[in-house]
């Protein structure tokens, strides 16, 4: 299966910092990756799914404006929280489908703490 | 819309016991997927196996299977011979297509020596 990589894996940052989180598919032209957040303790729950080329599309009640989304290439999509507060602190996982419809690949996901 | 019910939030099971996590499903698409994923401590998501809605027979991956009920919209999955690293948290997901998957609340297993 696809291989996808997430950089950086964790992060700690001030509050009203921005942070960039980039997913990468190593071996698969994703056309469309998928951004999830995670609370402690929670579930997986999408935030918004990337389209290379065009714009991101957002699930209800996620800034767009907060959650800025890039998908310049097939195989790079990056999610930059912009003036981060501790409420933003979570685990942030991206996943790209393949071409079979059992296929989902996920990336090792990015751990922000905001202080 | 698609929604997914786990209603065990904690699992105990007797190591080379087997273990049943319930799953049960609503979607009014005709087609879908079901998915379930085991969540270590580190995070990643480590895909265990995959019910298409059509697939006449049960899924099975090595020690995991999936009991699905389609009429009854569940899709269990059932660890044989658990394993002290079997330890983990336990999602099942759904999806249509290639879109995002939708997530269940998780099952916490702890399998005890």
């Amino acid at each position: 299966g696809a291989v996808v990589s997430q950089h950086p894996s964790r992060v700690i940052c001030k509050s009203g910092t921005s942070v960039k989180i980039e997913c990468r598919s190593l071996d698969f032209q994703a056309t469309t990756m998928f951004w999830y957040r995670q609370f402690p303790k929670q579930s997986l729950m999408l935030m918004a799914t990337s389209n290379e080329g065009s714009k991101a599309t957002y699930e209800q009640g996620v800034e767009k404006d907060k959650f800025l989304i890039n998908h310049a290439s097939l195989t790079l999509s990056t999610l930059t929280v912009t003036s981060a507060h501790p409420e933003d602190s979570s685990f942030y996982i991206c996943s790209t489908a393949g071409l079979s419809y059992n296929e989902q690949f996920f990336g090792p996901g990015t751990r922000l703490t905001v202080l | 819309a698609q929604k997914i019910t786990q209603t065990q939030p904690g699992m105990f099971v007797q190591e080379k016991e087997a273990v049943t996590l319930d799953c049960t499903y609503d979607t009014s698409d005709p087609s879908y997927g079901l998915f379930w994923y085991k969540q270590p401590s580190s995070g990643e998501m480590i895909f265990l196996i995959y019910q298409g809605s059509y697939d006449q027979q049960n899924a099975t991956e090595g020690r995991y299977s999936l009991n699905f009920q389609k009429a009854r919209k569940s899709a269990n999955l059932v660890i044989s011979a658990s394993q002290l690293g079997d330890s983990a948290m336990y999602f099942c997901a759904m999806s249509s297509g290639r879109r995002a998957l939708t997530f269940g609340s998780g099952t916490r297993l702890q399998v005890q020596p």
